[in-house]
């Protein structure tokens, strides 16, 4: 078990360029999701992922947010023409998804994003 | 006004210190409640989750529910410096549609040698 893992690590891009980010989630947990935090707050959501349907999104992924999941294993997160305000970490968290009580998520290491 | 709330610390006590940190939360339909610890940096790692009121403990750690007042603890005796961290209330269902989790904004602990 290698946990979640979450490229890049790091992300500075100057306005108006678009990014895209990658999670792999812990093998077999159908469950994915992708949260945004910034200084000093938790994570919130952004939206989520059973094998590869994406089943909610939070009104906080506006039109230049699209995720994607093709094979119910990896998933991307692209934001087109970034602002300043898209700074933050973006972490993304796989679960075990139907059938257990607490449908536990754990995260993997985030991207940090700097928007110029 | 936020779903949950956490005590926003700082919080700085000497090591071997009783540290307690405390959430509420508005939404009595919540069924689950986790604790996370975020190192800087880094991503939030579970540290504890219960579903029910009353405590559970882990070593060091114990997790307080309280339904009927909608209140979450966290407490940790003989407090290291490793564990000087960000602290992550969150809560969450598991039945329905929204499996998402709902945090609160985090309590920075330093333990100090």
């Amino acid at each position: 078990d290698t946990g979640v893992s979450q490229d890049p690590r790091h992300k500075i891009t100057k306005r108006g360029q678009n990014v895209t980010f990658r999670c792999d989630p812990i093998s077999e947990h159908n469950r994915l999701y992708w949260y945004r935090q910034t200084l000093g707050q938790g994570p919130e959501f952004l939206t989520y992922f059973q094998n590869e349907a994406q089943l909610e999104k939070s009104r906080l992924l506006s039109d230049r947010f699209s995720a994607e999941r093709p094979k119910g294993s990896f998933s991307t997160l692209e934001i087109q023409r970034t602002e300043q305000g898209d700074s933050a970490m973006y972490l993304c968290a796989s679960s075990d998804g139907p059938g257990q009580s607490t449908d536990t998520q754990y995260f993997g290491p985030g991207t940090r994003l700097t928007v110029l | 006004q936020k779903e949950v709330e956490q005590d926003p610390g700082p919080l700085s006590v000497p090591e071997g210190a009783i540290v307690s940190l405390n959430c509420t939360y508005s939404n009595s339909a919540f069924q689950y409640f986790m604790w996370y610890r975020q190192y800087s940096r880094k991503g939030p790692e579970l540290l504890m989750y219960t579903y029910s009121s009353g405590n559970k403990e882990d070593g060091r750690f114990t997790a307080q529910v309280d339904k009927s007042s909608k209140y979450i603890s966290l407490f940790i005796r003989d407090s290291q410096p490793s564990d000087s961290a960000t602290y992550l209330c969150a809560t969450g269902f598991f039945s329905g549609s929204a499996r998402q989790l709902t945090f609160g904004s985090g309590t920075q602990l330093t333990v100090l040698p």
